[in-house]
C-alpha cells in the first residue's frame, strides 16, 4: 500500500523568503503525486499534479513541485511568498489506474509580515 | 459552475445518536468520494462511488457507517451510533470522468462533534 509523510507539520516564513514543503511517498508501483491547498474557511483544491512527462510542473501562483523518482519525493517550492499564500497544504498520491487518493498529515504554512 | 454542496456545515451531537450529511456533487461528474478528516491528519477515503454504484469501501467502518448515491447523482453519508473518535470534518468530492489523475473537486465539509 502506498503512503505519503509530510515531514514538517508548520512551517513559518517571512513575507518574501523562499519556502519548501517536504512530502516523500512510499508505493512499490507508479503513482501520480497532486498537491492541494486549503485557505482558511475554504474547501480543498487543487495546486498541480504530475502524471507523466516534465518532473517540474508549475501552478499559476507561482509554486513548483518536481518529482524525483529516486528519492521519492515530490517537494513544493515558491521562491518568493505572498501572505496570500497562508494556508495548509496537503500532498496526496494516487496508483497509476486507481482514483483513490492517498494524502499526507498536512503541513501548515504561516507567513508573517 | 457550482462547486460541491454539503450540509449541514456543523452538527453537534450526543454519542450513540445518529446523524446524516448530505453531498450534492458538480453537475455531469460520475465520480463521488467521501473523505473523513480527524484533527491534524490528511483527509482518508472512506468509499468512492462511480455513478450510484460502489467502487471502494475498504475503509468505511461498516458496523456504524452507510452511504448511499441512489441515483447516480447526491450522495447521503450516515452514522448510527456515533462514537467519540468520529469526530471530524466529513469532505464530499467529486470527479468528472472515471479515470486515473483526475482531478478531485471538493466541497466545504461538515464539522461533526461527537460529545
Amino acid at each position: 500500500a502506498q503512503s505519503v509523510t509530510q515531514l514538517d507539520s508548520q512551517v513559518p516564513v517571512f513575507e518574501e523568503a523562499p519556502v519548501e514543503l517536504r512530502c516523500n511517498y512510499s508505493s512499490s508501483v507508479s503513482v501520480y503525486l497532486f498537491w492541494y491547498v486549503q485557505y482558511p474557511n475554504q474547501g480543498l483544491q487543487l495546486l498541480l499534479k504530475y502524471l507523466s512527462g516534465s518532473t517540474l510542473v508549475e501552478s499559476i501562483n507561482g509554486f513548483e513541485a518536481e518529482f524525483n523518482k529516486s528519492q521519492t519525493s515530490f517537494h513544493l517550492r515558491k521562491p518568493s511568498v505572498h501572505i496570500s499564500d497562508t494556508a495548509e497544504y496537503f500532498c496526496a498520491v494516487s496508483l497509476q489506474g486507481a482514483q483513490k487518493l492517498v494524502f499526507g498529515q498536512g503541513t501548515r504554512l504561516t507567513i508573517n509580515p | 459552475e457550482a462547486g460541491v454542496a454539503q450540509s449541514p456545515r456543523y452538527k453537534i451531537i450526543e454519542k450513540r445518536q445518529s446523524v446524516a450529511f448530505w453531498c450534492n456533487p458538480i453537475s455531469g461528474h460520475a465520480t463521488l468520494y467521501w473523505y473523513q478528516q480527524i484533527l491534524g491528519q490528511g483527509p482518508k477515503l472512506l468509499i468512492q462511488f462511480q455513478n450510484n454504484g460502489v467502487v471502494d469501501d475498504s475503509q468505511l467502518p461498516k458496523d456504524r457507517f452507510s452511504a448511499e448515491r441512489l441515483k447516480g447523482v447526491d450522495s447521503t453519508l450516515k452514522i448510527q451510533p456515533a462514537k467519540l473518535e468520529d469526530s471530524a470534518v466529513y469532505l464530499c468530492a467529486s470527479s468528472p470522468l472515471r479515470g486515473a489523475g483526475e482531478t478531485q473537486y471538493f466541497g466545504p465539509g461538515t464539522r461533526l462533534l461527537v460529545l
